[in-house]
C-alpha cells in the first residue's frame, strides 16, 4: 500500500551544495512528475516523464535536473542549490491517461 | 498552454453551510478536470475527476463540480461542511493523450467556522 514515496522528507542545504530527491511508486504507473508548491503559488511543474526513457520540462525547470531511471523511479537533482528553491517538492505519477495522479507526502526543502 | 485560475485565495464558511469553490481554466480542448484536496503538512488526495460525460460529477467525502464549457469553469461545491473539511483545495487541468502537462491553480484555502 505505499504508492508514492518521496526521500527525505526534510532536507536543510546551503547555498551551493547538490542534492537528489528520490521518487519511487508501485502502481506501475507510465507517468512520473515533479511539482514545487510555494505560498500562493499552488503546484508548478518541474519536469515530467511521460513513460521509462522520457523527460521533458514544465514550467519552472531552471536550476533542475531529472532522472527517469527506470519505470519505478523519478529523480529529481538540485546542482547548485539557491535560497529560491526553498519549497516543498512533491511527486507524483499517473497511469493511463484517464487517471489522475498521485502523489507522495512532499519533501521539505530549506536551503540556507 | 493550459493555465487554472482559482480566483479566491481563502475562504471562510460555517460549519453546516454550503460550500463552492471557483475554478476556471484555459485549454485547447475538452480538458480533463480534476479536484484535488491538501490537508497540512500532507500530500494531495483527488477529490473527483471530469473526463467526459455528464458535466457534473460527484466525488469523495459529499463533494461534487460542474463541468461548464461555455464559462470554463468547474466549481467544487459540498451542501452542508464540515469541520474536517478545512483544508487547502487544488483544481488541476490537463493530461489528455498526447500532452502529460498537468497545470494546477494556486489553491483556495477553505477556514470553518464552529
Amino acid at each position: 500500500n505505499a504508492g508514492v514515496t518521496q526521500t527525505p522528507k526534510f532536507q536543510v542545504l546551503k547555498t551551493g551544495q547538490s542534492m537528489t530527491l528520490q521518487c519511487a511508486q508501485d502502481m506501475n504507473h507510465n507517468s512520473m512528475y515533479w511539482y514545487r508548491q510555494d505560498p500562493g503559488m499552488g503546484l508548478r511543474l518541474i519536469y515530467y516523464s511521460a513513460s521509462e526513457g522520457t523527460t521533458d520540462k514544465g514550467e519552472v525547470p531552471n536550476g533542475y535536473n531529472v532522472s527517469r531511471l527506470n519505470k519505478r523511479e523519478f529523480s529529481l537533482r538540485l546542482e547548485s542549490a539557491a535560497p529560491s528553491q526553498t519549497s516543498v517538492y512533491f511527486c507524483a505519477s499517473r497511469g493511463q491517461v484517464n487517471q489522475p495522479q498521485h502523489f507522495g507526502d512532499g519533501t521539505r526543502l530549506s536551503i540556507l | 498552454a493550459q493555465s487554472v485560475t482559482q480566483p479566491d485565495i481563502h475562504i471562510t464558511v460555517s460549519e453546516g453551510a454550503s460550500l463552492e469553490l471557483r475554478c476556471n481554466y484555459s485549454y485547447g480542448a475538452t480538458p480533463y478536470l480534476f479536484w484535488y484536496v491538501q490537508s497540512p503538512g500532507q500530500g494531495l488526495q483527488l477529490l473527483l475527476k471530469y473526463f467526459s460525460g455528464d458535466t457534473l460529477v460527484q466525488g469523495i467525502k459529499g463533494f461534487e463540480a460542474e463541468f461548464k464549457r461555455s464559462q470554463s469553469s468547474f466549481n467544487l461545491r459540498k451542501p452542508s461542511v464540515h469541520w474536517s473539511d478545512a483544508a487547502e483545495y487544488f483544481c488541476a487541468v490537463g493530461g489528455r493523450p498526447g500532452n502529460n502537462d498537468m497545470r494546477f491553480g494556486a489553491g483556495t484555502r477553505l477556514t470553518v467556522k464552529p
